[in-house]
């Protein structure tokens, strides 16, 4: 199975918004509701920043928001702080499995 | 809290057995999807399989059926082996529950 496709990298100010991009196919993301997004600093453990599309768990920010367009999700963040400069990666449920993007790093300028 | 502790080999030679095992404490073991995600280094995550209470046992079909989960449900554990390694699966080994809460990782490097 192919990785879903994610921009490399991306970056903003401290207060702006970003958005990334995940793109897959009709038989993962565009087929379910259940894409997930995770922020990751290499050597510790993912964190859950979205499920099932657009959900928060407790305790994330609501500046975290997903959404999905046929087979591309998105994750955006609002209000850009010096934390959440790390690598953010999507994941969606592909039938039988689950499939993780390329992963993006995203650089607070 | 839940908390997920994660133990195992962390070096093999080509054609062994990875063997790692993931304990949840403090926390509900049943109704959540078990997984094992990896990440080999300078590399993405990577899905290996999961166990899921409605979705039943997954694996990524690229690792061509070397893989197995298993579940102690008395002890709250459950545990990933695969099998022929090569250097290709060298990498950081990680254990999650439902996606949310996750073990500490297992680095395990496979070299002769």
């Amino acid at each position: 199975q192919s990785a879903l496709t994610q921009p490399r990298s991306v970056s903003g100010s401290p207060g702006q918004s970003v958005t990334i991009s995940c793109t897959g196919s009709s038989s993962d993301v565009g087929g379910y509701n259940y894409v997930a997004w995770y922020h990751h600093h290499p050597g510790k453990a993912p964190k859950l920043m979205i499920y099932d599309v657009s959900n928060r768990p407790s305790g994330v920010p609501d500046r975290f928001s997903g959404s999905k367009s046929g087979n591309t999700a998105s994750l955006t963040i609002s209000g850009l702080q010096a934390e959440d400069e790390a690598d953010y990666y999507c994941c969606s449920y592909a039938g039988t499995y689950w499939v993780f993007g390329g992963g993006t790093k995203l650089t607070v300028l | 809290q839940v908390q997920l502790q994660q133990w195992g080999a962390g070096l093999l030679k080509p054609s062994e057995t990875l063997s790692l095992t993931c304990a949840v404490y403090g926390g509900s073991f049943s109704g959540y999807s078990l997984s094992w995600i990896r990440q080999a280094p300078g590399k993405g995550l990577e899905w290996i399989g999961e166990v899921d209470h409605s979705r039943g046992t997954g694996f990524n079909p690229s690792l061509k059926g070397r893989v197995t989960i298993s579940v102690d449900t008395s002890n709250n554990q459950f545990s990933l082996k695969m099998t022929s390694v090569t250097a290709a699966d060298t990498a950081v080994y990680y254990c999650a529950r439902g996606g949310l809460n996750w073990g500490q990782g297992t680095l395990v490097t496979v070299s002769s």
